[in-house]
């Protein structure tokens, strides 16, 4: 079976803290991804990275890094949390090449208060 | 870049027959992705057309037309459980595979 996992189901931080979500697959998969999904504004692409320690900027970066160390994790970066980056946060991985899906993790639901 | 249009709301009822739209404008597409979302879970891959025409899978079926930007997603003989988010997602071709995401439609089914 497939598997995505992130590191916290729900998450309460507060303003300013540095905060950390991890993921990790176990397909072997080049690309990794993280999307923040809002009501109204669908899955947005915050950064993805197709090898180890390569990333490429998504539609919405301000705010995140990323830090892709092995191939199996991906990790996003809040530098300094505030309460707009309140939000589902899903991982996802896929292939490189042909007509792969793309397997996203449970999600996490970051509260910034 | 991308642009991906489908309507944020749909209801149907229960046994009939729903195509869900999208389109989208692409720079250099490599492939349309369908997406299904219940409420506070993940999305799961329901299709993939790449190639104009049908795909179909059980009663789930997708079409694409690449000359027109526009693919639908067919549900037949809809079912309680077929109430979710369906989401469109376009390949870009110069990205590494990076998909862009419609923002879903809301398929309500009622008895």
């Amino acid at each position: 079976d497939v598997k995505v996992t992130q590191s916290s189901r729900y998450l309460v931080k507060r303003t300013g803290e540095k905060v950390f979500l991890e993921c990790v697959q176990d397909m072997d998969h080049e690309n990794m991804f993280w999307y923040r999904q809002d009501p109204g504004l669908g899955l947005r692409l915050i950064y993805f990275s197709y090898d180890v320690k390569m990333k490429e900027k998504g539609d919405i970066p301000e705010g995140y890094s990323v830090s892709r160390e092995k191939k199996e994790r991906f990790s996003l970066i809040l530098e300094s949390a505030s309460t707009n980056q309140t939000s589902m946060y899903l991982c996802a991985s896929s292939f490189i090449k042909g007509n792969t899906e793309a397997f996203f993790g449970q999600g996490t639901r970051l509260t910034v208060v | 870049g991308q642009n991906i249009d489908q309507p944020t709301e749909m209801t149907a009822t229960e046994g009939a027959i729903v195509q869900i739209n999208c389109t989208y404008q692409t720079s250099g597409f490599n492939g349309l992705f369908w997406y299904q979302q219940h409420a506070g879970e993940a999305p799961t891959f329901l299709s993939y057309n790449v190639l104009d025409g049908l795909e179909e899978k059980g009663r789930f079926s997708s079409f694409l037309s690449r000359s027109k930007g526009y693919s639908y997603l067919l549900l037949k003989e809809l079912q309680m459980k077929d109430s979710a988010s369906y989401l469109c997602a376009v390949r870009d071709y110069t990205n590494a595979g990076k998909s862009t995401f419609g923002d879903g439609t809301t398929l309500t089914v009622k008895p």
